[in-house]
């Protein structure tokens, strides 16, 4: 399984767009990137996935480029219901149903 | 209810105790899913149902972790003669089925089982 490394934690203001970005050089042809968000007190919460290119949906885009070895995590318009901990999960979905969390990137969003 | 519930949320033991978690997955749902998530850190995979086959139990800790799924889609953490190492957020979490077998790589998460061992 492919490792990924985030930012540990990352700042910002209401109203601003977040750019969350993972790295995971070592992805496999049949892998797919995925985010989930947890709340303090909550089990993670799926937010997108894709394989490449973009993906966009009510909550987030997932900007892939064509080598694959990162991503990006975008929230428009952060509020302060945002401030949580990002997880990027790259894996086979195909073989297995294991899905494999790092540490995370802690986005503390600010009045 | 529609999320997976999970009992008790939180859960105090004394060192060498015997606890029993429980997970009650989504209606319909399949695959109960067991993750350990210490303070700080992402949660990390224990084990996973198939139906009623256990498929996979390589992230369990030590031989005192064991999961069962005895009928029906109820599953159970049960953590033998715990250590204070133990201390952790237990999360069970469920997918929908999928005729075809694929997996979408979604997981629905309860909002755990906190134990303490003192």
């Amino acid at each position: 399984l492919a490792k990924t490394t985030q930012p540990i934690s990352m700042d910002s203001y209401e109203g601003q767009e977040v750019n969350i970005t993972c790295s995971h050089n070592n992805i496999a042809t049949n892998d797919y990137i995925t985010w989930y968000q947890q709340f303090p007190s909550q089990g993670p919460r799926f937010i997108i996935q894709g394989y490449k290119t973009k993906v966009t949906n009510e909550v987030a885009s997932l900007f892939i480029p064509a080598d694959r070895k990162s991503s990006t995590l975008s929230l428009p318009r952060v509020s302060l219901s945002d401030t949580a901990v990002y997880y990027c999960l790259v894996g086979d979905l195909d073989s297995s149903y294991k899905l494999i969390f790092g540490s995370g990137t802690r986005l503390l969003v600010r009045p | 209810g529609a999320g997976v519930s999970q009992s008790p949320r939180y859960k105090v033991a004394k060192r060498g105790q015997d606890v029993a978690l429980r997970c009650d997955p989504i209606s319909g749902h399949v695959s109960p899913f067991w993750y350990q998530q210490a303070l700080g850190q992402g949660p990390e995979f224990l084990t996973y149902f198939q139906n009623e086959a256990q498929l996979d139990k390589s992230g369990l800790p030590s031989d005192r972790f064991f999961a069962e799924r005895p009928e029906g889609s109820v599953s159970t953490l049960k953590i033998q003669r715990t250590q204070q190492e133990d201390s952790a957020v237990y999360l069970c979490a469920s997918r929908e089925p999928n005729d075809r077998g694929q997996n979408t790589g979604e997981l629905f998460f309860g909002e755990g089982s906190r134990l303490t061992v003192l």
